[in-house]
């Protein structure tokens, strides 16, 4: 089955903790892409991938890193999370840029930093 | 400012009837339109893209059309049914400079569905 996977689903932690939300996906799409989604605001771009080794930030990058050495993974790394960061996080994916192809979400990991 | 507005924020109507969302947007230049089904707790589903020369799209019981001289843009769901109750987003996409699309994504109609 084509799918996005995140995991985890749920997490708890502490500020300061280091923490990673990985994601992968079955589809050979070139585009990923991390998003938050907080109520009252649309889903906010984080960072985006365009291909493997290529990463650019998308709309609020602070506090956030990721990675893209496999087409199929896209972590999102949170070295230092702070309570702002509590969030409900998507990954998603595309082909060829997103130009004009649907993007396909996971199911999200919402993200408690107490 | 780009900007995506939806409205309602959110509507409840009975089962089998229809509804109609709405979405204004001033993104520019505008590459697609999309709108997406999110249910609780899951990501979101693509129910639409369209583009510049297109009017209509329909997905099923979904409906989208497109007025891009007026930046308007609509999602009709027909006969609705329970499992319709979620939040229905709508998202624009910007062409780049120098190749790309960004998003700016709406914050959501959020529908309920009731017996």
């Amino acid at each position: 089955e084509a799918q996005v996977t995140q995991n985890p689903r749920y997490l708890i932690t502490v500020t300061g903790k280091k923490l990673t939300v990985t994601c992968s996906q079955n589809m050979n799409h070139e585009y990923m892409s991390w998003y938050r989604q907080d109520p009252g605001l649309g889903l906010r771009q984080i960072y985006y991938s365009m291909n493997v080794e290529v990463t650019d930030k998308g709309d609020v990058p602070e506090g956030y890193k990721v990675s893209r050495k496999e087409k199929r993974n896209f972590p999102l790394i949170l070295e230092s999370p702070s309570p702002n960061q509590t969030s409900l996080y998507f990954c998603a994916s595309s082909l060829r840029g997103a130009v004009n192809s649907p993007l396909h979400f996971g199911n999200g990991t919402r993200l408690t930093v107490t | 400012k780009n900007q995506v507005e939806q409205s309602p924020q959110s509507l409840i109507i009975l089962e089998g009837k229809n509804c109609t969302l709405q979405c204004n947007y001033t993104v520019s230049p505008f590459s697609n339109l999309r709108w997406y089904k999110q249910d609780t707790g899951r990501g979101p589903v693509s129910l639409t893209i369209m583009t510049f020369s297109e009017n209509t799209k329909s997905n099923g019981r979904y409906t989208a059309t497109l007025d891009a001289d007026t930046k308007q843009s609509s999602l009709h769901i027909t006969a609705s049914q329970l499992s319709d109750s979620a939040s229905y987003i709508c998202v624009v996409s910007k062409i780049l400079t120098g190749g790309g699309n960004k998003l700016t994504f709406g914050t959501g109609t959020q529908l309920k569905v009731e017996l």
